[in-house]
């Protein structure tokens, strides 16, 4: 079965660019999109088909995928950023795979 | 605005089946753009898909819980409905529906959730 591998933590400074991985064999081959979840909400699209944002999601919210990583960027961290992402991805096999999740910590 | 809303009991016997149903409004599960889908979250854990179903009737299911899950569609209800059969400890969760978008670009081919439930958390306990 397919498996997407995030990092269980990444930490940055108000202001400042974050970056959140995703891995996954060959991962670029398919479109990548990336969910926003706060505690006790529910998980938010905040990218999706690698590079576009839903209506409502601000700019500093930007995607890449290439090779077998994608990359959540968000410029500019807010302290309202902090929170869980997850990625996700179509697969033939597996058909809805999620990543792990990372905890956003803004401090 | 479209809205999913997730209803049934919040407590089930370990053995028993867990039921639960996903009421859409502000829109229609007969939309043929569009599938429906269930997903979970255990307590502290990641996100895990369940499953998914067209208007139509037809599914796809995480092999893992394959041999345990059915999802069904009611178009005249608009709602559609999970159930996970034999049930322990370990399907202890917050179970959510979500509307799922499914496309093809050029080279590859995605789905995503662009609208959530609120979730329900179905605990497993005797």
């Amino acid at each position: 079965s397919y498996e997407l591998t995030q990092p269980p933590s990444v930490s940055v400074s108000p202001g400042q660019t974050a970056s959140i991985t995703c891995s996954g064999d060959k991962l670029g081959d398919k479109y990548a999109g990336w969910y926003q979840q706060k505690p006790g909400q529910s998980p938010v699209l905040v990218i999706y088909q690698d590079t576009k944002r839903p209506s409502g999601i601000p700019e500093r919210f930007s995607g890449s995928n290439s090779g077998n990583t994608a990359t959540l960027t968000i410029s500019g961290t807010q302290a309202m950023d902090e929170a869980d992402y997850y990625c996700q991805a179509w697969d033939s096999s597996t058909h809805v795979v999620f990543g792990g999740g990372t905890k956003l910590t803004v401090l | 605005q479209l809205q999913l809303q997730e209803s049934g009991p919040g407590l089930v016997k370990p053995s028993e089946t867990l039921s639960l149903t996903c009421t859409v409004s502000g829109g229609s599960i007969s939309s043929s753009t569009y599938y429906w889908g269930w997903i979970r979250q255990p307590p502290g854990k990641g996100l895990e898909w369940i499953g998914t179903i067209y208007y139509s009737g037809s599914t796809y299911y995480n092999t893992s819980l394959k041999s345990r899950v059915t999802i069904s569609v009611d178009t005249s209800k608009n709602q559609f409905s999970l159930k996970l059969s034999s049930v322990t400890a370990a399907d202890t969760a917050v179970y959510s529906c979500a509307r799922l978008v499914y496309g093809s670009g050029l080279f590859k081919s995605f789905n995503y959730m662009d609208v959530w439930g609120k979730g329900t958390t179905v605990t497993v306990s005797s």
